[in-house]
């Protein structure tokens, strides 16, 4: 299947503090979607992105979609608490999903 | 707001049972998902299905597992002989013709003993 590889695999930062992440694939996609996932629940859509280039927001989260198509990357501002949790980016192709390995956040008050 | 359900919230069973998944996907919703997270691992898709059929599958979804839609509300996922390294959250998912949200139940907990 597709491999999709998150960096870094987890951060501890301090709250009010930057976050970046990034995802990598041999594969081109199509479309690339950015999930955050609580403990215990399903994974939350954030930001989909759909043309390569592609600079999206939403709130304090800002993602782009590569060039090359094969690469994504998401930009959390001034963290909060609450931003805790594990970040997954994905690729769709057809009606294929494909996830990343998973960004694990800690913020730490 | 609309929301995906699914049932049970956990199961435990014993290697070479079968098991049933359900999920009830939102009601306007015509592509539906199962995906399985084996604990701290990522979240790897099984299969597609819309217009009462399977879409697209992966390798994972081998000929031990199957997936229904019974009736106009439900979605199954049937894993007929189960293995120890079946143990995951299976999640379902469904998505709005058009649209690439997908929006995901709370997850089956899956224990194989």
């Amino acid at each position: 299947g597709q491999q999709l590889n998150q960096s870094p695999q987890s951060m501890f930062i301090q709250e009010g503090e930057d976050v970046s992440m990034n995802c990598t694939s041999s594969s081109i996609f199509n479309t690339w979607l950015w999930y955050k996932q609580d403990p215990g629940e399903g994974p939350v859509l954030l930001i989909a992105l759909y043309k390569a280039g592609e600079l999206t927001s939403n709130g304090r989260l800002t993602a782009q979609f590569g060039i090359t198509r094969k690469d994504s990357f998401l930009n959390i501002s001034a963290s909060i608490p609450s931003d805790v949790g594990i970040y997954f980016c994905a690729g769709r192709t057809g009606n294929q999903f494909y996830f990343g390995t998973g960004t694990s956040l800690t913020v730490i008050p | 707001e609309p929301e995906v359900t699914q049932t049970p919230s956990h199961q435990v069973t014993q290697m070479g049972q079968e098991v049933i998944l359900r999920c009830v996907p939102i009601s306007n919703h015509l592509y539906f998902y199962w995906y399985r997270q084996i604990l701290g691992q990522k979240v790897e898709f099984l299969v597609s299905f819309y217009n009462n059929e399977i879409s697209e599958k992966s390798e994972i979804f081998d000929d031990q597992f199957s997936v229904e839609r019974p009736d106009g509300s439900n979605f199954t996922l049937k894993i007929r002989s189960t293995k120890l390294e079946d143990s995951a959250m299976y999640f379902c998912a469904s998505i709005r013709q058009g649209e690439v949200t997908q929006y995901f139940g709370p997850g089956t907990r899956l224990l194989v003993l």
